[in-house]
């Protein structure tokens, strides 16, 4: 079988750095993708590891650990626009699954 | 504008109907992929059609069908509503067969509401 684990919430303050952390089970791993998207917008991709190691794009930064089952999302000097779920997704029998999802809540 | 074209915007019906709603994917894109998103839930794969072919299926309901047509935009047709169907119902496509890689790009969705 196969799941995801990401945590429900994360607070961060402006400016600062938060780790959006996913952890997941599946066989025949192929990569694991992320997903930002705003209330009641759609999702929008942000990044795609399948290798070992960190992918940075501006701001956002992602790393996969495939001995561990284990990936995250790094964002780095947080804006408020930044508020949004981030989803953890891997690929699984033809078809992306996702994460329950991360709210992230940014304070000034 | 993502370049996936979904319509309507929202849509409310009453419980035991049946309603369409129809997905133009982003130019070049083979694949066509449809998700829901309830209050509260992940986005839960339903269906995907690669050119023109049914290519994986997900937990999707016997009362839901989805379709690609020869100018490879899809249909999702959902009949003999229930309250419970009440959700945003995305449409994503993809150059290739996976998406993993390249990644979907989404449509802004179908807001159903079921009265």
């Amino acid at each position: 079988g196969q799941s995801l684990e990401q945590p429900s919430e994360v607070t961060a303050v402006e400016g600062a750095i938060v780790q959006i952390n996913c952890t997941y089970q599946t066989s025949g791993f192929y990569g694991l993708s992320w997903y930002q998207q705003h209330d009641g917008g759609a999702p929008t991709f942000l990044s795609y590891n399948a290798l070992d190691g960190l992918e940075e794009t501006g701001r956002f930064s992602s790393f996969l650990s495939r001995s561990d089952s284990y990936g995250y999302l790094l964002l780095q000097e947080l804006q408020m626009k930044d508020s949004a779920s981030y989803f953890c997704a891997v690929l699984r029998d033809d078809k992306i699954i996702f994460g329950k999802g991360t709210r992230l809540h940014i304070l000034p | 504008d993502s370049g996936v074209t979904q319509t309507p915007k929202h849509l409310i019906t009453a419980t035991g109907q049946r309603v369409t709603l129809r997905c133009s994917p982003r130019s070049g894109d083979l694949s066509v992929y449809w998700y829901q998103q309830s209050l509260d839930q992940g986005l839960q794969f339903l269906i995907q059609y690669y050119n023109g072919e049914e290519r994986a299926k997900g937990n999707i309901l016997e009362r839901f069908s989805a379709q690609q047509f020869p100018d490879l935009h899809s249909e999702l047709n959902l009949s003999s509503l229930e309250l419970g169907d009440s959700a945003l119902y995305f449409c994503a496509s993809s150059f290739t067969g996976t998406g993993v890689s390249d990644g979907y790009t989404f449509g802004s969705g179908t807001r159903l509401t079921v009265v």
